[in-house]
């Protein structure tokens, strides 16, 4: 078990372009989540599955953003027409669990510059 | 909304010295609380957590506190190590809902040999 695996680790792209990021989560983790961090703050939620059904969606992932986890193993998440705006640590996390207080394991993030 | 909030943006602290990192958070919903460590260009790793059942625990050097009437949680690390020099995240869940985190916007703690 590697934890969980984020590729790519940088991702450069301009203005316009579609981006797609992929998470690798640990093996029997049923819960996959993505966040976002911009510099000086926190990792914002974006997605949650569980296993292969999305369950929330936050405010934050607009229509340019989709999601998807396909047979609850790997993830997805791209973002078509890029933004600047759109810069950040895109950071995927997965836990075990069917309730409350389980930690997440995160991965290493995919840092996204829109030039 | 900031519902989980961490006031102070950073810390400095002497080796050997306790070190002292304060949350706060607004939604009383909130019933299970986590503190994560990170790096530059890593991903958080999970440090310590706490359920509202409890008031403490500890693991090693690191103790949580949760004051749940005011809302509070700190993290103790006795004693600080250069090595704990990092950026400090605090998060919350409500175990009844996605069980997703709500995180803070972190304190840099620098420990200073």
């Amino acid at each position: 078990d590697t934890g969980v695996s984020q590729d790519p680790r940088h991702k450069i792209t301009k203005r316009g372009q579609n981006v797609t990021f992929r998470c690798d989560p640990i093996s029997e983790h049923n819960r996959l989540y993505w966040y976002r961090q911009t510099l000086g703050q926190g990792p914002e939620f974006l997605t949650y599955f569980q296993n292969e059904a999305q369950l929330e969606k936050s405010r934050l992932l607009s229509d340019r953003f989709s999601a998807e986890r396909p047979k609850g193993s790997f993830s997805t998440l791209e973002i078509q027409r890029t933004e600047q705006g759109d810069s950040a640590m895109y950071l995927c996390a997965s836990s075990l669990g069917t309730g409350g207080g389980y930690g997440y394991t995160f991965g290493s993030g995919t840092r996204l510059t829109v030039v | 909304d900031q519902q989980v909030k961490q006031n102070s943006p950073s810390l400095s602290v002497q080796e050997g010295r306790i070190s002292i990192l304060n949350c706060d958070y607004t939604n009383s919903m909130f019933d299970y609380f986590l503190w994560y460590k990170k790096y530059p260009a890593e991903g958080p790793t999970f440090l310590i957590s706490i359920s509202s059942i409890k008031d403490k625990n500890e693991d090693g050097r690191f103790t949580v506190f949760l004051n749940k009437s005011a809302k509070h949680l700190s993290l103790h690390i006795v004693p600080s190590q250069p090595g704990d020099s990092a950026v400090y995240f605090c998060a919350a869940s409500a175990t009844s809902g996605t069980y997703k985190y709500i995180f803070g916007t972190g304190t840099r703690l620098k420990v200073l040999a």
